[in-house]
């Protein structure tokens, strides 16, 4: 089946504009993550969903970020007032939950504000 | 303090021999999973093998193995007969805590490389 998809893969903005990420998790996973990463740097925990409930949201650096998944199934990330500090590669993942907990990721999406 | 420790930022090996990738990790909880993921520079994520902390058996995953010494908090990854398409950075990572849905967190990353 289809791994986990999201678009844009490539995102250029201006600083202060709203930007939305989304995250198209494989079919039937229960638990979804945001993560971010910096060149070079591994992957930082943003937030997490199960089903449509978000979980943990201690990752969120700031109130421009917040995190929807309101079906359980798709989520969306959006950042409000970008920031250049706000550029990096901005990943989701997924996983089957119910006990089985490796997560899976997606290409991610390449953040560049301006 | 971190809590994946990953020392070697780069390492440089010759096709066809084992490479060992170090891993420790800081935790008191006494349930907890630890994992290792590979990125090509293709920008790509990929899961490598898993162990979880009541396993007594280290994890085998093909060419990969990893040597799970709970005493020392050490996972370090084995790859046995090294390609040149395992070139690529590879992060150790842990979930902590009885929920394994939890977050995971990741260490800095190795970066190897495999000559020819």
């Amino acid at each position: 089946g289809a791994g986990v998809s999201q678009s844009p893969r490539y995102k250029v903005t201006k600083r202060g504009q709203d930007v939305a990420l989304r995250c198209d998790p494989i079919s039937g996973h229960v638990s979804l993550y945001w993560y971010r990463q910096a060149l070079g740097q591994g992957p930082e925990f943003l937030t997490y969903f199960n089903y449509e409930a978000q979980q943990d949201k201690s990752g969120l650096p700031n109130d421009r970020f917040s995190a929807e998944r309101p079906e359980g199934s798709i989520s969306t990330l959006t950042i409000q007032r970008t920031e250049q500090r706000d550029s990096a590669m901005y990943r989701c993942a997924s996983s089957l939950g119910g006990g089985a907990d490796t997560q899976y990721f997606g290409p991610g999406t390449r953040l560049t504000v301006l | 303090a971190q809590k994946i420790t990953q020392t070697q930022p780069g390492m440089f090996v010759q096709e066809k021999e084992a490479v060992t990738l170090d891993c420790t990790y800081d935790t008191s909880d006494q349930s907890y999973g630890l994992f290792w993921y590979k990125q090509p520079s293709s920008g790509e994520m990929i899961f490598l093998i898993y162990q979880g902390s009541y396993d007594e058996q280290n994890a085998t995953e093909g060419r990969y193995s990893l040597n799970f010494q709970k005493a020392r908090k050490s996972a370090n990854l084995v790859i046995s007969a090294s390609q040149l398409g395992d070139s690529a950075m590879y992060f150790c990572a842990m979930r902590e805590g009885t929920a394994r849905d939890d977050k995971i967190i990741f260490g800095k990353g190795t970066r190897l490389h495999i000559l020819p």
